[in-house]
């Protein structure tokens, strides 16, 4: 299986600030890593696919580049409702494995 | 827009199967590939297994053993079993479609599933 690792595991910051975060794969899986926003009981929202696709409404405060092994997200002047835990899910090969997640919360 | 909609029973004794169905509603089952996907505190999130809607499946190892999965387009419906259930299996149930990258777009709400006597 492809491990996915991410850092940092949780994170404290403000409105307004800008905020990155890594996704390492154990391999190289091209640009097929995804990236999600997750709030408390809730499911899981996309955000950005093949590693820099924006999904269709998703505020362009938020984008990713990497390739090969080393993803990143970031997400620019940081609003209230951004406040969420934050997943990278390879999709290079099954079984499709996700990051343990990064959790952004308020200062 | 699609919606997916889990359902099944919350709780699952020891050793039993448990047994979700997906409702897929506001756009065709054909051409897409659909998931399961279990989150629990343990183990984070994990890809169960997809069956594509010809009926063709994919699981993960770790669990290949104790699952089944299958679809009825008819009924816009698709269902995952779990045999032998333990609570380590404890876990919030998601229904998702998969598309062309196998990213998840559409999830369901998920269901918690709890593995106790």
């Amino acid at each position: 299986d492809i491990q996915m690792t991410q850092s940092p595991s949780s994170l404290s910051t403000s409105v307004g600030d800008r905020v990155t975060i890594t996704c390492r794969a154990s391999r190289s899986i091209s640009t097929y890593l995804n990236w999600y926003q997750q709030k408390p009981g809730k499911a899981p929202n996309l955000l950005i696919y093949g590693a820099s696709t924006l999904q269709g409404g998703v505020p362009s405060r938020f984008s990713a580049y990497g390739s090969g092994t080393d993803f990143t997200l970031t997400i620019s002047n940081l609003q209230p409702e951004d406040f969420a835990t934050y997943f990278c899910q390879q999709s290079y090969s099954t079984p499709y494995t996700f990051g343990q997640g990064t959790k952004v919360d308020i200062k | 827009q699609v919606q997916l909609q889990e359902s099944g029973p919350g709780l699952v004794k020891p050793s039993a199967t448990l047994s979700l169905t997906c409702t897929v509603s506001g756009d065709s089952m054909t051409t897409y590939y659909w998931s399961w996907i279990r989150q629990s505190p343990g183990k984070g999130l994990e890809w169960i297994g997809n069956i594509y809607y010809s009926g063709s499946t994919n699981y993960n190892p770790s669990l290949e053993r104790r699952v089944t999965m299958t679809i009825d387009t008819s009924k816009n419906q698709f269902s995952l079993r779990l045999r032998s259930v333990t609570t380590a299996d404890t876990a919030v149930y998601y229904c998702a479609r998969d598309r062309d990258l196998f990213y998840f777009e559409n999830w369901g709400r998920g269901i918690l599933v709890t593995v106790s006597s």
